[in-house]
């Protein structure tokens, strides 16, 4: 069973907010993963880590920022949220091995 | 990473056993095939993976071609919580792949009829 947990669940806000969409995972995994997927559709890649002090942009272009100051946190932030950022946000992890685990997800909303 | 096919949907009866195809005519030597499926209202969960030979465990079996250009995921009695999006990602180890990073495409929508 994972310990890979994201907060919180589901987020409605306004235009213009700043918010920040928390992951934690307690199997000390080096490296982690935010992706984004908009309902019915594919996930994409927009942030992953390495390690601590390590953080890379995906395969998706994204106006969220990501930090990674301890191993076990990797929160992502949204400056300035927007309608178009409307979305599932879906944090991973993984080991040595080759298992990528997931979290259960934020829904965002945007107004 | 390669690129993989997949039908959009499937359909089943339940605890019937379900075939899930997919097409990796690209896949390199080193690439490892992977599959998870993502449950209604859920992340992706990680369901198998193999190389070359065929993979068993308690939640499915993978049958690898000998050429290696698809494989299947054989559910051996499917139920109602088996349906899903079943995603069959190929990943690279063999080259500086140090990030991990999946590459999930459209999958494949199984669903269970009672």
């Amino acid at each position: 069973e994972a310990d890979i947990y994201q907060t919180p669940r589901y987020l409605v806000i306004g235009t213009g907010k700043k918010i920040t969409l928390e992951c934690s995972q307690t199997m000390g995994h080096d490296k982690m993963y935010w992706y984004q997927q908009d309902p019915g559709m594919e996930l994409h890649l927009i942030h992953y880590s390495y390690g601590v002090n390590s953080t890379e942009k995906g395969d998706l272009s994204s106006e969220s920022t990501v930090s990674r100051i301890r191993t076990e946190h990797f929160p992502l932030t949204l400056e300035s949220a927007r309608p178009s950022h409307t979305s599932q946000y879906l944090c991973a992890s993984t080991s040595q091995g080759e298992t990528q685990y997931f979290g259960p997800g934020t829904r965002l909303l945007v107004l | 990473d390669a690129k993989t096919t997949q039908p959009n949907s499937m359909e089943s009866n339940e605890e019937e056993p379900v075939h899930l195809p997919c097409n990796h005519s690209t896949i390199s030597g080193t690439d490892y095939i992977h599959w998870y499926r993502q449950l209604p209202s859920q992340g992706p969960e990680y369901v198998i993976h193999g190389l070359t030979s065929n993979v068993n465990n308690r939640m499915a079996s993978l049958a690898i071609a000998e050429d290696r250009k698809s494989s299947t995921l054989i559910l051996h009695r499917a139920t109602l919580r088996d349906a899903a999006v079943y995603y069959c990602i190929l990943r690279d180890t063999g080259n500086n792949n140090a990030g991990n990073m999946l590459t999930f495409g459209g999958g494949t929508r199984l669903m269970v009829k009672p």
